[in-house]
């Protein structure tokens, strides 16, 4: 199985601001994806992270709010920009292997005060 | 679109007792299906996932689910529970119309096992 790191693992942050999420992979891997975890609520696909090309996002995420570089095999950002509250939840990035199983990094807990 | 309901958000359970945890999925199409444990500040590991074989699944630490298509349900089941399962567990689902792998994710369920 693949080990993600993922960084920062929490952060609070003012509203108005925008923060980078890390996520690196210790082997190569395939697909590299985001998630949002909201408050009591399940993990929601934001977009897949395409290497060397713009990311694909899910119906709700748009790439000015959530810009997603992936540079190469095992690298992938997420930023948060223009952060308000409703934007506090964990973000988590995982990744995906010959489409076998995903595997996930510890995720990023944000709070946007 | 697909969406994956997990009926219990919190169980609370004795050191061996019997565990099992509902998930059904709306999909109708071919799925493939999987557990996820989430243990207090950790990240988000498999338990188990179905493809296609046997609709009876064995994973990890003594888990196990059924795969039931006619009812659209992959309960997970373990008859022993111990205090380290106590753990957040989410089922999820995809399939491979789109090509790759994109999970639907229930809302999870909290267990706690007390000693």
């Amino acid at each position: 199985s693949a080990v993600i790191s993922q960084k920062p693992s929490r952060d609070i942050c003012q509203r108005g601001t925008s923060l980078t999420i890390q996520c690196q992979v210790d082997s190569q891997v395939t697909m590299m994806f985001w998630y949002r975890q909201q408050p009591g609520q399940s993990l929601t696909l934001i977009a897949t992270a395409n290497q060397g090309s713009e990311a694909t996002y899910e119906s709700g995420f748009v790439i000015d709010k959530f810009p997603i570089s992936r540079p190469n095999l095992t690298f992938s950002t997420l930023t948060v920009s223009n952060m308000s509250p409703e934007d506090s939840s964990i973000y988590l990035c995982s990744g995906d292997r010959a489409n076998t199983e995903a595997f996930f990094g510890q995720g990023t807990r944000l709070t946007v005060v | 679109a697909q969406s994956v309901s997990q009926h219990n958000h919190h169980v609370i359970l004795s050191e061996a007792a019997s565990l099992e945890l509902g998930c059904n999925y709306s999909y109708g199409g071919t799925v493939n299906l999987f557990w996820y444990v989430q243990y207090p500040g950790q990240h988000l590991q498999l338990l188990l996932k179905y493809f296609s074989g046997d609709p009876l699944v064995k994973g990890i630490k003594g888990f196990e689910a059924e795969f039931i298509k006619s009812k659209f349900s992959f309960n997970l089941r373990k008859p022993s529970v111990q205090w380290s399962d106590t753990a957040e567990y989410f089922c999820a689902v995809n399939n491979w119309n789109t090509g790759f792998q994109k999970l639907v994710f229930g809302t999870g369920t909290r267990l706690l096992v007390s000693p």
